[in-house]
This record gives structure tokens, C-alpha cells and sequence, in this order.
């Protein structure tokens, strides 16, 4: 079967760094999508990788190992808007995204 | 301003009843996508159109039915709702299958209770 993990959640400081891992099991393989979303509203699209390595993007960067199975999303200098669920994505060979159930994070002044 | 939206915004339905779950899009995407969010769940894709005329089922397709007419619009139909269908609703929208980003655009989501 097709598997997305990502922790249920994990708390950080205001200014700090954190990091969410996503490891995924997946029929095929055509990129993998990392979304916000904030409570009661919809996903929005942060990054994409398809080719392993880092991919940044102002205060955020998103890694991927396609021969692990695995990516982290890197948030540096946390905000307080920055508390939300993060939803992880894989396109299989279909062309049809799976979906981890999201890291809720809950960032501390 | 481009972009998806999704009618009603919350729906209280008692079990047996139908109900269509309204999406529309003006960004002239071809593919559309209906998913389901429950709590402690991921996303789960109910049913996909990659063009107008065309229809696919996802992973829980059962009790749902779709059409999609033209380009903008791919209304959602609960033939007649179950408590289990209670969730919140998210129509997405991408500019096609393969290639680059193709990222998902997502509506503002239907929140279903089924009673």
C-alpha cells in the first residue's frame, strides 16, 4: 500500500528552527509537494521537489532523498503566524497526490 | 480575483437526503479534484476530472458521484448522505497531469454535517 508518515505534532520557539520530516512509501514517484495549512482554511502550496537535494525559498526550504523515501520542510526564524498543520504530498505514477495526515505545529512565544 | 470557490460554505443535512457540493474555477485549469479532510486523516481524494468530458474515481469513491460538464465548474453529489460522510470538503484545481509543479489550488472547503 501507499504511506505517507509525518509526526502528529511538535512545538517550537518563536525565532527558532525547526524541522518536519516526511517519509512516504509510494507507488511511483513524481514529485513531492509540502503545503500550510491553517486552521479552518485551505491547504496553500509551499515547495516542491522532484530532484533530490534542497530547495529554498526565503525562510523556508524543503529537502528530498528519493533512494530514502524521505524530506524535511525547514522553517528558520519562526513566526507566530507561522502555526499551522503541514501537509505532506507525494505524486505517484498516476499523477495523483497521497497525502500525509499533517504535523500540526505550535510555535511559543 | 482568480480562483476557487466552493457553495455552501457549512451544510447540516439529516441522513438520506441528496446534496451537491457546488466548486467553480476561472483559472482555466484542466484538472479538478474533490478530497475529503478528517480529523487525524490526510487528504483522500473522492473523485478526479483531468479534463472537462472526463471523470476518474479516487481512493473513496463510494456514495459520490461527479460530473464535469465544462471547465470551470465540477459540482459533487451525495446521492443520499450517511453520518459517515460527515467532513470537510476541499475542491482542488491544477493546470494538468505531468510535468514541472502542477501544484493543487484549493477552495475554501464545505464543512457536511450528517445527522
Amino acid at each position: 500500500g501507499q504511506n505517507i508518515d509525518q509526526p502528529t505534532e511538535m512545538t517550537a520557539t518563536e525565532g527558532a528552527i525547526v524541522q518536519i520530516n516526511c517519509t512516504y512509501q509510494t507507488s511511483g514517484f513524481n514529485g513531492l509537494f509540502w503545503y500550510q495549512q491553517h486552521a479552518g482554511e485551505a491547504p496553500t502550496f509551499l515547495s516542491y521537489n522532484v530532484l533530490d537535494g534542497l530547495e529554498e525559498k526565503g525562510r523556508f526550504s524543503s529537502f528530498l532523498s528519493r533512494s530514502k523515501g524521505y524530506s524535511y520542510l525547514l522553517l528558520k526564524e519562526l513566526q507566530m503566524k507561522d502555526s499551522a498543520s503541514y501537509l505532506c504530498a507525494v505524486r505517484d505514477s498516476n499523477y495523483q497526490l497521497i497525502w500525509g495526515a499533517g504535523t500540526k505545529l505550535i510555535i511559543k512565544p | 480575483i482568480a480562483g476557487i470557490t466552493q457553495a455552501p460554505t457549512s451544510q447540516i443535512l439529516a441522513a438520506g437526503r441528496r446534496m451537491t457540493l457546488r466548486c467553480t474555477q476561472d483559472m482555466r485549469h484542466n484538472a479538478m479534484y474533490w478530497y475529503r479532510q478528517d480529523l487525524g486523516l490526510g487528504l483522500r481524494l473522492i473523485h478526479y476530472s483531468n479534463t472537462a468530458g472526463t471523470t476518474g474515481k479516487g481512493e473513496v469513491p463510494d456514495g459520490y458521484s461527479v460530473s464535469r460538464a465544462n471547465t470551470d465548474d465540477f459540482p459533487l453529489t451525495l446521492a443520499s448522505a450517511v453520518p459517515s460522510q460527515t467532513s470537510v470538503y476541499f475542491c482542488a484545481s491544477s493546470d494538468g497531469g505531468g510535468g514541472d509543479y502542477n501544484e493543487q489550488f484549493f477552495g475554501p472547503g464545505t464543512r457536511l454535517t450528517v445527522l
